[in-house]
C-alpha cells in the first residue's frame, strides 16, 4: 500500500524558514517523481514544485521560485520542501504528492496524496 | 499562463447525472487529470488521461476531452459525490489546476 506522510508544518513568523518532509513507502520512491502541492484552507490547490526520480530534475511555480527547494533522499525514501522568506501568502496546508511518472514533466497525472502538514506564517 | 476555467459550483439530485466541466484554450489537446476532494481529505484521483479510471473509482465516472472544454461526468450520482472536485494539466513548464467546482448533492 502507498503511504505518504508529511511532517513538519508549523507556525513560522514572516521572514522565516522551515523544512517538510515526505516518508514514503509501498512503492519504489527512486522511480517516481514526486511533487508538492499547496492549499490555503477553503481554497483551491496550487502546485508549488516538483522533483524527477533519479536524475532529480527540479521544477518550480513561479510564486515559490528562488525561495523554495524542493529536493529527495532516495536512500531513505524521503522527499523534502525548505521553504525560506515566508510570507502570510504562503500559509497553507502543503501536501506531499506522488507522480505517475519517473520524470516530472511529462503530463502525467499525481496518483497518491499524502494528508498534508499545515505552514502558518504569522507574527 | 494557461488559464483552466471550472464553474464554482453545480447541484445535482441524488440518482441524477452531473456533468463538470473544465475550459481552456484548447484544451482538447492536452492530457486532462480530475481529482475529488471531500473536506478535511487529501484530493484523490478519479480521472486521467482525459477518460481512464483508477480502479476503485466507479464506473459512473468517466472524463472527455474536445476541443475547449473538458468534462468530468458523473452519472447516478450519490450523497458520497458530494465534494470539491479539479481539473489539472501540465502546461510544459507548469502543472496547473482549475479553480474547482463544488457538487452538492440535493
Amino acid at each position: 500500500e502507498v503511504q505518504l506522510v508529511e511532517s513538519g508544518g508549523t507556525l513560522v513568523p514572516p521572514g522565516g524558514s522551515l523544512s517538510l518532509s515526505c516518508a514514503a513507502s509501498g512503492f519504489t520512491f527512486w522511480s517516481q517523481a514526486m511533487a508538492w502541492v499547496r492549499q490555503v484552507p477553503g481554497k483551491g490547490l496550487e502546485w508549488v514544485a516538483g522533483i524527477s526520480g533519479t536524475n532529480e530534475d527540479t521544477f518550480y511555480a513561479d510564486s515559490v521560485r528562488g525561495r523554495f527547494t524542493v529536493s529527495r533522499d532516495n536512500s531513505r525514501a524521503t522527499l523534502f520542501l525548505h521553504l525560506s522568506g515566508l510570507t502570510v501568502e504562503d500559509t497553507a496546508i502543503y501536501y506531499c504528492a506522488r507522480d505517475h511518472n519517473h520524470y516530472f514533466a511529462s503530463g502525467t497525472p499525481l496518483d497518491y496524496w499524502g494528508q498534508g502538514a499545515l505552514v502558518t506564517v504569522s507574527s | 499562463s494557461y488559464v483552466l476555467t471550472q464553474p464554482p459550483s453545480i447541484s445535482v439530485a441524488p440518482g441524477k447525472t452531473a456533468t463538470l466541466a473544465c475550459g481552456g484554450d484548447n484544451i482538447g489537446r492536452r492530457s486532462v487529470h480530475w481529482y475529488q476532494q471531500k473536506p478535511g481529505q487529501a484530493p484523490l484521483l478519479v480521472i486521467y488521461y482525459d477518460v481512464k479510471r483508477p480502479s476503485g473509482v466507479p464506473e459512473r465516472f468517466s472524463g472527455s476531452n474536445s476541443g475547449d472544454t473538458a468534462t468530468l461526468t458523473i452519472t447516478m450520482v450519490e450523497a458520497g459525490d458530494e465534494a470539491d472536485y479539479y481539473c489539472q494539466i501540465w502546461d510544459g513548464v507548469h502543472l496547473i489546476f482549475g479553480g474547482g467546482t463544488r457538487l452538492t448533492v440535493l
